[in-house]
């Protein structure tokens, strides 16, 4: 129940094109959705997080998309570009115990060909 | 210097060796977590502190000895490791630990148990 499933685990996108990544989960005590960038050699890096009273989230080119009833959320990348050829994670976190805890997906490797 | 810096980069050890892990911040957080990523598996909490105090061992093993002396700085001192436990080892921080809280993460030490 604590798993975030994430898919796929790689993704090849022509240049312009759409990237979708999605991320599942059990829990409904999850309650902060965010998505991380990673690249090679560098620490994953926040891109965009969504709270799940709303239903979608835009920042630039990239949205976050959530279905509460499906407990689902993913990652759309507009007009995808060779610089966001990247690892991305999805997570969730909620409060257990006291302390809030994330739970992260296990990666999608986007590749953007030029 | 900014951010979330991480030393050494890189470390190759034997089983029997003790080593350390350094992760120091720059941004006037008060939150600083241990990660754990290995290949194709989601990060791997370990250990959160929270202004200081242990709020979190996510059931490491003993081998692995976390260590904060003031809210800039973390350590992971390690001894007597096992091979498996080679992966990326990250640091990140954030304001505090809490909800929607941003973690900002360190570029990760490469480590290679022999």
């Amino acid at each position: 129940q604590q798993q975030v499933k994430q898919s796929p685990q790689s993704l090849i996108v022509q240049k312009g094109g759409i990237s979708i990544i999605n991320c599942a989960y059990e829990n409904t005590a999850f309650d902060y959705f965010p998505w991380y960038q990673q690249f090679p050699g560098k620490g994953p890096a926040l891109l965009i997080a969504i709270r799940p009273d709303v239903s979608e989230k835009k920042e630039g080119r990239f949205t976050i998309s959530f279905n509460k009833s499906a407990k689902q959320f993913s990652l759309h990348i507009m007009d995808s570009q060779p610089g966001d050829s990247a690892t991305y994670f999805c997570a969730a976190s909620s409060l257990q115990g006291g302390t809030y805890k994330y739970i992260f997906g296990t990666g999608t490797r986007l590749k953007v060909l030029a | 210097e900014t951010g979330v810096t991480q030393t050494p980069r890189h470390l190759v050890m034997g089983m029997t060796n003790k080593k350390s892990l350094k992760c120091e911040q720059h941004l006037g957080h008060n939150a600083m977590y241990w990660y754990k990523q290995s290949a194709k598996k989601p990060l791997e909490l370990m250990f959160v502190y929270n202004f200081k105090e242990q709020t979190e061992n996510n059931s490491v093993p003993s081998r692995f000895s976390p260590e904060c002396p003031n809210s800039s700085h973390l350590f992971l001192h390690l001894h007597t490791l096992q091979p498996e436990d080679s992966a990326l080892y990250l640091c990140a921080s954030s304001q505090k630990q809490g909800i929607w809280q941003t973690q900002y993460f360190g570029p990760g030490t490469r480590l290679l148990v022999l």
